[in-house]
């Protein structure tokens, strides 16, 4: 099957700092990646489409300046989160699209102190 | 716009009887159906899926659900659950073409021995 991996799967940072989050598909290319985050215990919450070789789309209310995301190759895609601050904290997760179908990866969890 | 509806936040029930998690959706336009499951920590596991043909789909770990297109619902179902169900429940919406998920705010399935 198709395998989605990240790294790391949890990361503590002094708030105003910065943390790179990356998803990996590892046995298959994809040109579109996606972001979600989730809230303990609610739903995921999706942040940004991510395509190879084109800038990111965003979701409403997501700012771009600060989930900075790259997408540089078909096996790889970034999340920068930038200047990051406690209510930054949250479980990040991203996915890989194939065939029109999203396989995930297990998840980052971000606690900003 | 896309939105999915999981009027179940919880769901107990003994081990080996039958369940079902409802899932409601409103969209203007065909659409694909999932469920997917979560575990405590971990990323998303596709369920099943519904593209198109039979309105009945099975999926891994027994489950199974229904696309009915005129109550606009995908309920999932298992006849007999097991205590290692015990999981978050997600079913989420996706416009083909996008391949973008929306995902519905979850149901805990809860199986007491």
């Amino acid at each position: 099957g198709a395998v989605v991996s990240q790294h790391p799967s949890w990361v503590i940072c002094k708030s105003g700092t910065s943390v790179k989050i990356e998803c990996r598909s590892l046995d298959f290319q994809a040109t579109t990646m996606f972001w979600y985050r989730q809230f303990p215990k609610q739903s995921l919450m999706l942040m940004a489409t991510s395509n190879e070789g084109s800038k990111a789309t965003y979701e409403q209310g997501v700012e771009k300046d600060k989930f900075l995301i790259n997408h540089a190759s078909l096996t790889l895609s970034t999340l920068t989160v930038t200047s990051a601050h406690p209510e930054d904290s949250s479980f990040y997760i991203c996915s890989a699209s194939l065939r029109g179908e999203q396989f995930f990866g297990p998840g980052t969890r971000l606690t900003v102190l | 716009a896309q939105s999915v509806t999981q009027l179940d936040s919880q769901v107990p029930v003994f081990e080996e009887a039958p369940v079902e998690l409802r899932c409601n959706y409103s969209s203007s336009v065909s659409v694909y159906l999932f469920w997917y499951v979560q575990y405590p920590n971990q990323g998303l596991q596709l369920l099943l899926k519904y593209l198109s043909g039979s309105t009945l789909v099975k999926g891994i770990n027994g489950f199974e659900a229904e696309f009915n297109k005129s109550q606009t619902s995908f309920h999932l179902r298992k006849p007999s659950v097991h205590i290692s169900d015990t999981a978050e429940y997600f079913c989420a919406v996706s416009e083909g073409s996008s391949y973008k998920l929306i995902f519905g705010s979850g149901t805990r399935l809860l199986v007491r021995p």
